[in-house]
């Protein structure tokens, strides 16, 4: 299976800022990686996918890049709506594999 | 609007079985592949299980495979996911999932709790 990790694991920022989050895959996964965003309660949403392609409805201040084994999703100018946790997902192969998440936090 | 409605969650013991189903709404239900994901308490997600649209290709993580069996009824509009010998730690919130790799929709989910 492929091993997906993240870093950092809890992020503190303010609102205004412009943030990144690290996933690295254990192997080469193309660019068959998605991110998602959950809020406490709540089932995720996909944000990302193909590592750059933005879900319909997402902001603009959302980006994804990346490419192989190491990817990032970064943030711009941060909205009291975008605090919650992260999760990046790859889909090179079954079993599709989750990240341990990036919680954001206001600071 | 897409909308995924899962139901069978609850309290079952150690070694026990239990059927979650999961209805979506707002799409042709057979023209597409589904997942089930799941969140232990205070965890991450977890992939599970994939089950093409015509139910003939299925998919499993190793800690489910021979225990959880994910079915469809085309006929019917329902996504099952058959969990059998369950343990403690399956203990989790269950999602079904539009699309079988990128979960683009997901439902609100239905806890599971393995205890004695």
């Amino acid at each position: 299976d492929i091993l997906m990790t993240q870093s950092p694991s809890t992020l503190s920022a303010s609102v205004g800022d412009r943030v990144t989050i690290t996933c690295r895959a254990s192997q080469r996964i193309s660019n068959w990686l998605a991110w998602y965003q959950q809020k406490p309660g709540k089932a995720p949403k996909l944000l990302i996918y193909k590592t750059s392609t933005l879900e319909s409805g997402v902001p603009s201040r959302f980006s994804g890049s990346g490419s192989g084994t190491e990817f990032t999703l970064t943030i711009n100018s941060l909205q009291p709506d975008d605090f919650a946790t992260y999760y990046c997902q790859q889909y090179e192969n079954y079993p599709c594999t989750f990240g341990p998440g990036t919680k954001l936090e206001m600071k | 609007d897409v909308q995924l409605l899962e139901s069978g969650g609850g309290l079952v013991q150690p070694g026990g079985s239990l059927r979650l189903s999961c209805v979506p709404s707002g799409i042709t239900f057979r023209n597409y592949a589904f997942s089930w994901i799941r969140q232990a308490p205070g965890k991450g997600l977890e992939w599970l299980s994939a089950i093409s649209g015509s139910g003939g290709n299925t998919y499993y993580a190793d800690s489910v495979r021979g225990r959880f069996t994910v079915s469809r009824d085309n006929s019917k509009n329902r996504l099952y996911l058959q969990m059998n010998n369950l343990r403690a730690e399956d203990t989790a919130v269950y999602f079904c999932a539009k699309d079988n790799m990128v979960a683009s929709y997901w439902g609100q989910g239905t806890l599971v709790t393995v205890s004695s």
